[in-house]
């Protein structure tokens, strides 16, 4: 059964600090998502992370996946109230031979809180 | 419009009620998926389908049941709704991308359902 761990599952910290939300999941997968999710709304895609050591950066977010440590980051670079959110991982489980894969498991989410 | 569509958008019904949520597309995607969130839970995999002939169970079908009704439509029941289904239930599709063979979901709005 393909788990997948976020920490922290809730942050609250200052505008203009750094941090890191951690995301491991437990199979081998060489594909990782990153979604947000505003209050009472959809989930909204981040990022789309398809191979070892793949980087990516929009804004103050970045992302990062090693597919060897089971493990992605997202990094919040001199955070802004805007980014306040829930930010979920999630990795694709079974890929059939056909190309498809039974949907994508879900970490618990990191509820972010920026303060001004 | 949004390409993923889900009505109703918010139903507070009964214990043992029949409860259908909708879901239609225009994004032209095969694969449709029906997730559910709780607070703390993050989201999890009720059904998915690959096309109109193929329907999957996912991590919590019991007390569910889908139909398929042609490649745009996604529909959810629940036969018989009892109080610890009230949750945001969430529509979403994918197609496989032929370059870079990921399988991102995109989301609809969600549908709020209470069950008293």
């Amino acid at each position: 059964e393909l788990k997948v761990e976020q920490n922290p599952l809730f942050l609250s910290m200052q505008e203009g600090k750094n941090y890191t939300i951690y995301c491991n999941y437990s199979t081998t997968s060489d594909r990782l998502y990153w979604y947000r999710q505003d209050p009472g709304k959809s989930l909204e895609s981040l990022f789309v992370l398809l191979s070892n050591g793949a980087v990516k950066q929009e804004g103050r977010l970045m992302a990062s996946l090693d597919t060897k440590a089971r493990l992605s980051t997202l990094h919040i670079t001199a955070a802004v109230h805007d980014l306040s959110a829930t930010y979920f991982c999630a990795v694709e489980g079974v890929r059939y031979s056909g190309g498809g894969a039974d949907g994508l498991t879900f970490g618990k989410g990191t509820h972010l809180i920026i303060q001004p | 419009d949004a390409d993923v569509t889900q009505t109703p958008r918010n139903r507070i019904t009964k214990t043992g009620k029949r409860i259908m949520l909708e879901c239609s597309q225009t994004k032209g995607h095969d694969r449709m998926y029906w997730y559910r969130q709780d607070p703390g839970l993050g989201l999890r995999l009720i059904y998915y389908s690959f096309d109109v002939k193929d329907i999957n169970k996912g991590e919590i079908s019991d007390g569910y049941s889908v139909s398929r009704q042609a490649q745009a439509k996604f529909s959810l029941s629940l036969e018989s709704a009892i109080p610890n289904q009230t949750a945001l239930y969430f529509c979403a599709t994918s197609e496989i991308d032929r370059v870079d063979n990921t399988g991102e979901l995109f989301f609809g709005e969600g549908s709020r359902l209470t069950v008293l």
